[in-house]
């Protein structure tokens, strides 16, 4: 059964660091979505992406994120200077169509993110 | 704005018996609204969805959820629980043409055997 993959499973990096989480979508999947969840709180919606550019963001989602679709494959999440309350597990979704429509968002297992 | 109250960040239930786990959601248009359990170490995967059709709504793994407008309530419910439902279920929204998934607070379920 096709899933999303999320790589690396834990990052570990230094406050102010850039770092970049990887995520494979569903191969015939058409939007995608970065959620993440900061320990003992909600699972919080950050940003949607269709066809090539951001459909939706939250208020999260500031200009230290970034997201891209570099090839046919890929969908990466930047975070260009992180901050300790960066420190989350990251989900990456893909869905054939909109959610609102019918369509089902499929998650990946996520990427933990820890900010020393 | 659409929110989800979930009742309970932990349920304790005896293998065999029934499942309860409770959401309410608040939205200002018809909503679309979906169960996602996690197991230990995994993604969110799919229970079942609600997207106007059936109010009752069979989910995998023998779970079903009723949307009820009156209450504003989508309850999951398994009849008899099972050692391997041990995960965090949780709620979330979404409104009808949205694309963004609001969640509830999850709630963990322990079964004992």
């Amino acid at each position: 059964e096709p899933e999303v993959t999320q790589t690396p499973s834990h990052q570990v990096t230094q406050m102010g660091q850039e770092v970049i989480l990887r995520c494979v979508p569903i191969s015939n999947h058409l939007y995608f979505y970065w959620y993440r969840q900061i320990l003992g709180q909600k699972v919080e919606f950050l940003v949607s992406f269709y066809n090539n550019e951001i459909s939706e963001k939250s208020e999260i989602f500031d200009d230290q994120f970034s997201v891209e679709r570099p090839d046919g494959s890929n969908f990466t999440l930047k975070i260009r200077s992180t901050k300790l309350e960066d420190s989350a597990m990251y989900f990456c979704a893909s869905s054939e169509s909109l959610a609102g429509a019918g369509g089902t968002q499929y998650f990946g297992p996520g990427t933990r993110l820890t900010v020393l | 704005a659409q929110s989800v109250t979930q009742l309970g960040s932990h349920v304790s239930v005896s293998e065999g018996a029934l499942v309860l786990l409770r959401c309410n959601y608040s939205s200002s248009v018809p909503p679309y609204l979906f169960w996602y359990v996690q197991y230990p170490n995994q993604g969110l995967q799919l229970l079942l969805k609600y997207t106007s059709a059936a109010t009752l709504v069979k989910g995998i793994n023998g779970f079903e959820a009723e949307f009820k407008k009156s209450e504003t309530s989508f309850h999951l419910t398994k009849p008899s629980a099972h050692m391997s439902d041990a995960a965090e279920y949780f709620c979330a929204v979404i409104a009808a043409a949205g694309n963004k998934l609001t969640f509830g607070g999850g709630t963990r379920v322990l079964v004992k055997p």
